[in-house]
């Protein structure tokens, strides 16, 4: 079957403006990760949805970010008023709850903010 | 606190050389351990992971890692790189709570 897609593929924006990115998981995953990328680092978690629990949203930096998941499928993470700093590849996951702990990665966002 | 280190920021090595990528953790219990590949413009792919059981763990691609508790590793490891391993690798350790904790990644380039 298909595997984690995300749109856009690039997006670039100004400062200031607001951004929506979207990810679609793999179908019947319960679980679902966003993850930031910056150049020459690791994976910085975000935020994680299961199934129809709260989210975890310890992992937000600052409160720009925000992501919901309509659903329990689709998620769309936004980051408002964007700040140089945002400028990343945007990371999303799904995973099958129980499915030993296997988390499945689309191609990312790549996000510039000028 | 959870972390995972990988050392080596960029390694090179000979095609049909034998190559070994490094990852320490720091993690409170036994821990599930991963090792992702990353192309170019591409989403992250699992190569294995452990969990229990045989501290020697087969993956894709002929890749293979060890965990050695009494080191905090587990390094990643292949007989022979061909040219298409070429990629960005990372080492990840999970979960507490609802986390997974990447390390930064090792870039491996392979040269002819």
């Amino acid at each position: 079957g298909a595997g984690v897609s995300q749109s856009p593929s690039n997006k670039v924006t100004e400062k200031g403006k607001d951004v929506e990115l979207r990810c679609d998981p793999i179908s019947g995953h319960t679980a679902l990760y966003w993850y930031r990328q910056s150049l020459g680092q690791g994976l910085e978690f975000l935020i994680y949805f299961q199934g129809n629990s709260a989210p975890d949203k310890s992992g937000l930096p600052s409160d720009r970010f925000s992501a919901e998941r309509t659903g329990g499928s689709v998620s769309t993470l936004t980051i408002q008023r964007t700040q140089q700093e945002d400028s990343a590849v945007y990371l999303c996951a799904s995973e099958d709850w129980g499915g030993a702990e296997t988390q499945y990665f689309g191609p990312g966002t790549r996000l510039l903010v000028l | 606190a959870q972390s995972v280190t990988q050392p080596d920021i960029h390694i090179t090595v000979s095609e049909g050389a034998s190559l070994e990528l490094r990852c320490n953790y720091s993690y409170g219990a036994t821990p599930y351990l991963f090792w992702y590949v990353q192309s170019p413009g591409q989403g992250l792919q699992l190569l294995l992971k452990y969990f229990s059981g045989d501290t020697l763990v087969q993956g894709i691609k002929g890749f293979e890692a060890e965990f050695k508790r009494s080191q905090s590793s587990f390094n990643l490891r292949k007989p022979s790189v061909h040219w298409s391993d070429a990629a960005e690798y990372f080492c990840a350790v999970g979960r507490t709570g609802n986390q997974f904790y990447f390390g930064t990644g090792t870039s491996l380039t392979v040269i002819p």
